[in-house]
């Protein structure tokens, strides 16, 4: 199916713990982005990325690693999960004015 | 501060009432303006964009800018409860990313 696709869905992992959430989708944009919803916040930019092989902090880097070494490809890395990074994390591509989102991965860090 | 403001809510109307939804941004260099649509536990979708100042409708959605007073508005009649989500209202800059406000939460009752 065309689209966008994040993986896995949900996910509990432990503090200290490396976690990479997956994103992936079956267009060319040449923008994605990802962001963590927690409430009272909205929608934080966490990094984003213009095209395969760059990619540059967004508003809440810290923690939080990306690499995107394929178009379709942009997987985020938790390197020593907190608690404070427990969210719902959200990728998205875009292509002019809109922007694609995935559905969502909700992740708990205990 | 946050460059684009908007009330949380949550914002409860009855079946068929208007509903209105406002924000203020801050960042004079914003060109574009969107309103997404979040259902629970979903990705946002894109509901409308506008480009400079005025009016755009949509079927029963009409999405307003006024860049004078830096003031989005969306207001959706003959409210139903399929319209209860959270709306974001969203502005980009320059550099093509996107500035989420926090979202309103709408409830409409039947």
């Amino acid at each position: 199916d065309a689209g966008i696709t994040q993986s896995p869905r949900y996910k509990i992992t432990e503090t200290g713990r490396q976690v990479t959430l997956m994103c992936h989708q079956t267009w060319s944009h040449s923008y994605m982005f990802w962001y963590r919803q927690d409430l009272g916040h909205g929608l934080r930019l966490i990094y984003y990325s213009a095209a395969a092989d760059i990619t540059d902090k967004g508003e809440v880097p810290d923690g939080y690693v990306v690499s995107r070494s394929k178009t379709e490809n942009f997987p985020l890395t938790l390197e020593s999960a907190t608690r404070s990074q427990t969210s719902v994390y959200f990728c998205a591509s875009r292509v002019n004015t809109e922007a694609f989102f995935g559905q969502g991965t909700r992740l708990t860090v205990v | 501060q946050k460059e684009v403001e908007q009330d949380p809510g949550p914002l409860s109307v009855p079946e068929g009432a208007i509903v209105s939804l406002n924000c203020t941004y801050s960042n004079s260099a914003f060109q574009y303006f969107m309103w997404y649509r979040q259902y629970s536990r979903k990705g946002p979708e894109l509901l409308m964009y506008t480009y400079s100042s005025g009016n755009k409708e949509d079927g029963r959605f009409t999405a307003q800018v006024d860049k004078s007073s830096k003031y989005i508005s969306l207001f959706i009649r003959d409210s139903q409860p399929s319209d209860s989500a959270t709306y974001l209202c969203v502005s980009t800059d320059s550099w093509g990313k996107l500035q989420f406000g926090a979202g309103t939460q709408v409830v409409v009752t039947p």
